[in-house]
């Protein structure tokens, strides 16, 4: 498997909260990428980097920030979190974004927001 | 913008059974076609990667082809086994700020 970890592993916040997510790989992938998954809507993508401090927004990037200081870790923020946003998140890795290659998963991160 | 359809949405089948899953995608123009499993509570695994080029990939005893011309993927299971039972996902990979666009998956059960 893939070195990619993801912290914490299950969350509960209130609304208005700031929450950070952190994303760590040992692969030294160049693209790193974050997901959320929810019923009914399936996986959609939040934010990419495909460099230290090279970031772009995604499908749904809405209320979400990112910050990639390392190789390794790629950090997701809620500057105020929302009940809407409650929903697993998902970090994923490659070694190219061209499609060459496939991306490869951690284990997820469950967010309650109440 | 590409969108990708996974139907059914759960399927059942006792084991030893062949099956099919079935992946379609409005945008043909594609660099390459994915399939994914899913075990409940846990992250995405790669199962198989099709090049636009390539036709089909095999795996054990799985086989993905792809048919750009129909915006069409199938992903072939053959003799079922519980172990196999998970979420299965396909995403098309493309340009544009979501270059992996996934399906909603196909919840697999296999019965003993």
């Amino acid at each position: 498997d893939a070195g990619i970890t993801q912290s914490p592993r299950h969350k509960v916040t209130e609304t208005g909260t700031p929450v950070t997510l952190r994303c760590h790989q040992t692969e030294n992938h160049r693209y790193m990428y974050w997901y959320r998954q929810d019923p009914g809507h399936g996986l959609r993508l939040i934010h990419y980097s495909y460099g230290v401090k090279d970031t772009d927004k995604g499908e749904v990037s809405d209320g979400y920030s990112v910050s990639r200081s390392k190789t390794e870790d790629f950090l997701l923020t809620l500057e105020s979190a929302t009940s809407s946003q409650t929903s697993v998140y998902f970090c994923a890795i490659s070694d190219s974004g061209t499609g060459a290659d496939t991306q490869y998963f951690g284990p997820g991160t469950r967010l309650t927001v109440l | 913008k590409q969108e990708v359809t996974q139907i059914p949405a759960a399927l059942s089948v006792p084991e030893g059974e062949n099956l099919v899953l079935n992946c379609s995608f409005t945008d043909s123009a594609i660099y390459n076609l994915q399939w994914f499993r899913q075990d409940p509570g846990k992250g995405l695994t790669s199962l198989l990667l099709i090049q636009s080029s390539q036709r089909e990939q095999t795996s054990g005893r799985l086989n993905a082809s792809l048919d750009k011309s129909s915006g069409r993927s199938t992903l072939y299971i053959a003799a079922s086994q519980p172990g196999d039972s998970a979420t299965y996902l396909c995403a098309a990979f493309s340009t544009g700020n979501t270059p992996l666009v996934f399906g909603k998956g196909t919840r697999l059960s296999v019965i003993a």
